[in-house]
């Protein structure tokens, strides 16, 4: 079991707008930032928000990230078929002294 | 421009040893935490182990604990990444990262190599 959890699937359509959760606790997302990535199948995996809501440079501002208490969100706007990926969200825990990823969630693009 | 470059995955028999190598470029080194990551066949990711930028700090997913030790080579820009009583359920895909927070680990990957296929089967 993932100390943060997603979930397993998310769907739309082109254009759409996506929203993924990923719910964690006071020991890392209550006090520590969030990060997202994007894993296409046979690729290494793409930073895609840091510091809860920042996007790397090259990352289009179609992903948003937020994060409120102890859950966080990424937001996909104007949903395109390319970004159909696995997404993960990670953040330190201060109580296990470790990152901690979340399970995964496979957005499916109608 | 940031290059991470792993090598020395492969196949290898329940409780044998393997050692993983991420060879560096582009930026300065010491200056980093570096960490590994897997995915197994069909899982999430995982994160498996990190050390700070001058590998006096180190970290440990419990799940290799005592068997997986990292270490790096400043001198070199190399990370390493040594495994032993390897597990059937060890078989995943590492891959090396940098922390984007410099020299403290943290859950910030900003850059990840292709990767290195580690299979443990008899």
């Amino acid at each position: 079991q993932s100390v943060l959890t997603q979930p397993p699937s998310a769907s739309g359509t082109p254009g759409q707008r996506v929203t993924i959760s990923c719910s964690g606790s006071s020991s890392n997302i209550g006090i520590n930032t969030v990060n997202w990535y994007q894993k296409l199948p046979g690729t290494a995996p793409k930073h895609l928000i840091y510091s809860n809501n920042q996007r790397p440079s090259g990352v289009p501002d179609r992903f948003s990230g937020s994060k409120s208490g102890t859950s966080a969100s990424l937001v996909i706007s104007g949903l395109q078929s390319e970004d159909e990926a696995d997404y993960y969200c990670a953040a330190w825990d201060d109580s296990l002294n470790c990152p901690v990823f979340g399970g995964g969630t496979k957005l499916t693009v109608l | 421009e940031v290059h991470l470059l792993e090598s020395g995955g492969g196949l290898v028999q329940p409780g044998g040893s393997l050692r993983l190598s991420c060879a560096a470029s582009g930026f300065t080194f010491s200056g980093y935490a570096m960490s590994w990551v897997r995915q197994a066949p069909g899982k999430g990711l995982e994160w498996v182990s990190s050390t700070s930028g001058s590998g006096i700090s180190t970290y440990y997913a419990d799940s290799v604990k005592g068997r997986f030790t990292i270490s790096r080579d400043n001198s070199k820009n190399t990370l390493y990444l040594q495994m032993n009583s390897l597990r059937a359920e060890d078989t995943a895909i590492y891959y090396c990262t940098r922390d984007s927070e410099g020299a403290v680990a943290s859950a910030s990957f900003d850059y990840w190599g292709q990767g290195t296929l580690v299979t443990v089967s008899s």
